[in-house]
This record gives C-alpha cells, structure tokens and sequence, in this order.
C-alpha cells in the first residue's frame, strides 16, 4: 500500500531532550516536507526537500533540523525541544514536487514538550 | 510572503444542501492549488488538485475551482451528507526560482452537515 508513516504517532518529552521523529515513503517521491499545525495558525511548513541531500528552509524552521540521506526518508530532528514546539507535526511527499503532483500526507505525531 | 484564508471558518447545513467553501490566496504566481479533507485527530486526504493552466477539477460530488488573476478558489460540495463533515483546507503551491517548493495552507472551514 501506497503510504507515508511516521513514528513515533505520540511522543511526550521533557525540555533539552533531543528525539527524532521518522517519516518514511514507499512512493519514490523526490519531494518531502515537514509541517506543524497548530490550533488558530493553520498548517506552517517548516522544512522541504526536493530531492536527495538537498533541503530547504519552509516558514518555522527555528529549532529543528532535517536530513535527506536516503529518498524514502525524511527525519525531523528536534535538538533541543522547548515547550513552544508542543505540537501536531505531518511528513508529506509528492512526486516530483507539489508542482504537478498532489501531496501525500502521513498521519501525524503529536508531540507534547513539558 | 504568501497569504491564503480560508471563508468561512465554519460552516452547518442541512444535510442534501449544495455549498461552497471559498479560498483567497495574495500571491497569484502560484504553480498549483490542492483542497484537503481533514478529519478531527487525523491526517490531511487530497481531495482536488489544480494546476495554475487549469480553471477547475471535477471529482464525483466535489468540484474545484481556480481563478488565478483574482487569487480565488471555490470548493463546491454537491448534494452533502453527514460524512462530508469535516475540515477542509486549500493549500497553494510555488515553483518559481525562489520560492520552489513552498506550501503555504489556509486556516481551514469546519463544516458540519447535519442530518
């Protein structure tokens, strides 16, 4: 089955505990992106790749960090998670990009930082 | 810096009700426009995609459309029932030199349909 995961799905963390969440696609996707969403400021993109070692900054990337290593997967690494950065996170990915292609979106991880 | 909201922000109609849900975006160079059905506690489901050559998409009782020049999206939701309750959003999506890549979403119209 075509999908994006992600894990961990829930994740509570203490502030300064570094933790990764994984996102992965068996599409052959070139493209993937992390989003936050949170309630009253929507769905803000936070970083993108267009391809293998090749990303970029979205809107809110203050205080995380990505890799493209492999084109099936996409970390979000939090180094030091703050209490500001308790929220619903999604990995999304699309074929050659969002240019002609709709956007897959994973189901989510809610993460809470106390 | 690209803006898109989302009117209303909520929505109840009688279930069988024609509707529509309105997208504004500020920057009309987008590359595309994609509507998303959102249930509560779940993931985002691609439910339309226009690309900016196109005026709208057709998919069973949902039909979207662009106009580019006025920076406006309708999503047009026929004959609705219950399960089409939900939040929607509309997303729009660049590839100029740039900005390729960006996604910038708007804040969504819960809809409810009551039966």
């Amino acid at each position: 089955e075509a999908q994006v995961t992600q894990n961990p799905r829930y994740l509570i963390t203490v502030t300064g505990k570094k933790l990764t969440v994984t996102c992965s696609q068996n599409m052959n996707h070139e493209y993937m992106s992390w989003y936050r969403q949170d309630p009253g400021l929507g769905l803000r993109q936070i970083y993108y790749s267009m391809n293998v070692e090749v990303t970029d900054k979205g809107d809110v990337p203050e205080g995380y960090k990505v890799s493209r290593k492999e084109k099936r997967n996409f970390p979000l690494i939090l180094e030091s998670p703050s209490p500001n950065q308790t929220s619903l996170y999604f990995c999304a990915s699309s074929l050659f990009g969002t240019a002609y292609y709709e956007q897959y979106f994973g189901p989510g991880t809610r993460l809470t930082v106390t | 810096k690209q803006e898109v909201t989302q009117i209303p922000a909520a929505l109840s109609v009688p279930e069988g009700e024609n509707l529509v849900l309105n997208c504004s975006f500020t920057d009309s160079a987008i590359y595309n426009l994609q509507w998303f059905r959102q249930d509560p506690g779940k993931g985002l489901t691609s439910l339309l995609l226009i690309q900016s050559s196109q005026r709208e998409q057709t998919s069973g009782r949902l039909n979207a459309s662009l106009d580019k020049s006025s920076g406006r999206s309708t999503l047009y939701i026929a004959a609705s029932q219950p399960g089409d309750s939900a939040t929607y959003l509309c997303a729009v999506s660049h590839w100029d030199n740039t900005n390729a890549g960006k996604s910038t979403f708007g804040d969504g119209t819960t809809l409810t349909v009551k039966p």
